[in-house]
This record gives C-alpha cells, structure tokens and sequence, in this order.
C-alpha cells in the first residue's frame, strides 16, 4: 500500500514565524500535492510538483514556498506565518499523467496565533 | 477554481438505507474521481470513471458519469454507521496533473 505521513498531526506557531511542513511518500511517485482545507471551501492546491525539483503553483499560492529536493520528499514552507494560515494542510502524491489518482497523508492541522 | 460541486451539502440516513450524491463540474474532463474522508483526516480514494465510461461499480458503491450534463452520481447501497464521512468528487482535465475538488457532501449514517 501506498503510504504518505506527514511531520505533524497538529502543530501551533505564532504569527511571523517561519513554517516546515514535510510530506514523504514511499512509492516512488513522481508526483506531489499540497493542498488546504477550510471549511465551505473545500480543498484549495496550493503547490504540486511533478518532478524533482520542479514545482508548479496551484490555485493559491500566495504566502507559500515549496521544495522538491529529493523524490519522495515534497516541503511546504510558510515564510512568514499568518493567522489567516490556520487550517489543515493535506499532502497527496499521484503516479504518472493518466489516471491521477491521488493517495493522501494524514493531515496537518495547523494554528497560528 | 473550484470546478466540482457536490449535492446536497449534507444528507442523513439510517444504516440499511441507499445514499446518493451528486457531482456537477463545468469544462470537459479526462476522468472523475471520487474520495471519502472521516472526521479530521486524510482523504481516501474510493473509485474513478472515465470520460468514456458511463457507469462503474466497486463493491458497494455504483457511480454514473453523464458527459453531456457534466454531473456524476455516487450511491452507496446498503450504508452502514462506517460509511458516515465526507465525500467529494474531484475532475482531471486532459493534460492536467491536478484534480480539482468540489466542496464535499457530508454523510451521517444513523444506526
């Protein structure tokens, strides 16, 4: 089975704090996700990438950085960390274009105070 | 951009009874996924159909693509209290690494 674990289940960081946010996956998966999830709004991406060192923004990635430095690992990095970035943050990863089906991690919740 | 919308936001059944969701999406598709997720955690894969497909079936559960629409339908059959959990149905354009997901419909099966 595919397995993706995340640093954190729960994290609480202040406000202009810097924030790692690390996601591995072991299934030799080219491609990685970043999203978060608000309440009423669903899952929003924030970052994907399809290959190391490649990344690609996602619909809402202003705020966010990301780093693909090595297959398995996909980072997602808050510089500066917000109120308004309190949420749960879901890493995913897919093989391939075709089909994409997407296995998640657990989930990280995240508060900034 | 949100392009998925599932309906109705949320539904409530007893155990034993069939709960049906739908999916309406706005630009063509190269296939529709549907996910679950429980309470506070990730989500979880339950079945895909492509575009050229119609209908598909995987255990207890049975989804429709209506191309022409752009709507899905997911119906689980016989629920049980373990099905009580969030669903959404995410689209893949063609060419496109990313799925985009609805906003999900939230299930309570009553015991």
């Amino acid at each position: 089975d595919v397995k993706v674990t995340q640093s954190s289940r729960y994290l609480v960081k202040r406000t202009g704090e810097k924030v790692f946010l690390e996601c591995v996956q072991d299934m030799d998966h080219e491609n990685m996700f970043w999203y978060r999830q608000d309440p009423g709004l669903g899952l929003r991406l924030i970052y994907f990438s399809y290959d190391v060192k490649m990344k690609e923004k996602g619909d809402i990635p202003e705020g966010y950085s990301v780093s693909r430095e090595k297959k398995e690992r996909f980072s997602l990095i808050l510089e500066s960390a917000s109120t308004n970035q309190t949420s749960m943050y879901l890493c995913a990863s897919s093989l391939g274009l075709a089909k994409n089906e997407q296995f998640f991690g657990p989930g990280t919740r995240l508060t900034v105070l | 951009s949100q392009q998925g919308e599932e309906d109705p936001q949320a539904l409530s059944i007893q155990e034993g009874e069939n709960a049906t969701m739908n999916c309406s999406y706005k630009t063509s598709i190269n296939n529709l996924q549907w996910y679950r997720q429980n309470s506070g955690r990730g989500l979880v894969h339950l079945i895909l159909i492509r575009s050229n497909e119609r209908e598909k079936h995987s255990g207890r559960l049975r989804v429709t693509l209506d191309t022409s629409k752009k709507s899905s339908s997911l119906l689980i059959t016989a629920s049980r209290a373990a099905d009580t959990a969030s669903y959404f149905c995410a689209t893949k354009g063609a060419g496109s690494y990313q799925l985009t997901f609805g906003k999900g419909t939230k299930l309570s099966v009553i015991p």
